[in-house]
């Protein structure tokens, strides 16, 4: 089992409609979680980072985290063509510097 | 500069030679990180410094990778005897210690490695 968890996808999602990307993890000693964006052949960008369970919202985007069932989700309102990207999950113990990454979701956007 | 700069931003090399690969972080960025990013595939940690901190050097795969973090700026990882398996984006990341601790990296345009 990997340490964390997406569906490669591709995801596709008709633009205005909202895109959902979901990421597991094993590591119950994680304590914060972040969702980086990856346009093809460019590096990943921090859109959003979470600590604690629930939600928090930051324009079109919401992050989901659910400690006790070990997920973390990513919301896209009012999808655009400009989101569709590669989407990263990284996890990481607040005692170390390092991330865990998963593989990415590939969204595509459709106009 | 104001980003992460990394070059080459392509390399194609024949199989066993070496090839050696620069970072140069974000000035003030005390703490490098390089990652390697393979087809369909999440980052894989190489390596980690911090201001003058011995490195963590755990995730480099083989004794053929090796890297320099010279003055606490410019990196370079260097691979020898190139194989085809190390083909693959070599990625840097720089960011205050403050930002690595949060999670929050600044990632440059990376080094597309093809070994034939």
């Amino acid at each position: 089992q990997k340490e964390v968890e997406q569906n490669s996808g591709p995801l596709s999602v008709p633009e205005g409609a909202i895109a959902s990307l979901n990421c597991t993890y094993s590591d119950r000693g994680s304590q914060s979680f972040f969702w980086y964006r990856q346009y093809s052949g460019k590096s990943p960008e921090l859109i959003m980072f979470i600590y604690s369970n629930g939600d928090k919202e930051d324009g079109r985007f919401t992050a989901q985290l659910n400690k006790a069932s070990q997920y973390v989700s990513l919301l896209i309102r009012d999808s655009q063509p400009s989101d569709s990207a590669t989407y990263l999950c990284a996890v990481k113990r607040d005692s170390n510097y390092q991330l865990i990454w998963g593989a990415g979701t590939k969204l595509i956007i459709k106009p | 500069g104001a980003g992460v700069s990394q070059s080459p931003s392509n390399k194609v090399t024949e199989k066993g030679k070496d090839v050696e690969l620069r970072c140069d972080p974000i000035s003030g960025h005390t703490a490098l990180y390089w990652y390697r990013q393979s087809l369909g595939q999440g980052l894989e940690f190489l390596i980690y410094f911090q201001g003058n901190s011995a490195p963590d050097k755990s995730g480099l795969p083989s004794d053929r990778f090796s890297a320099e973090r010279t003055g606490g700026s410019v990196s370079t990882l260097t691979i020898q005897r190139t194989q085809q398996e190390d083909s693959a984006v070599y990625l840097c990341a720089s960011s205050h210690l403050w930002q690595s601790n949060t999670g929050e990296l600044f990632f440059g345009e990376g080094s597309r490695l093809t070994v034939l």
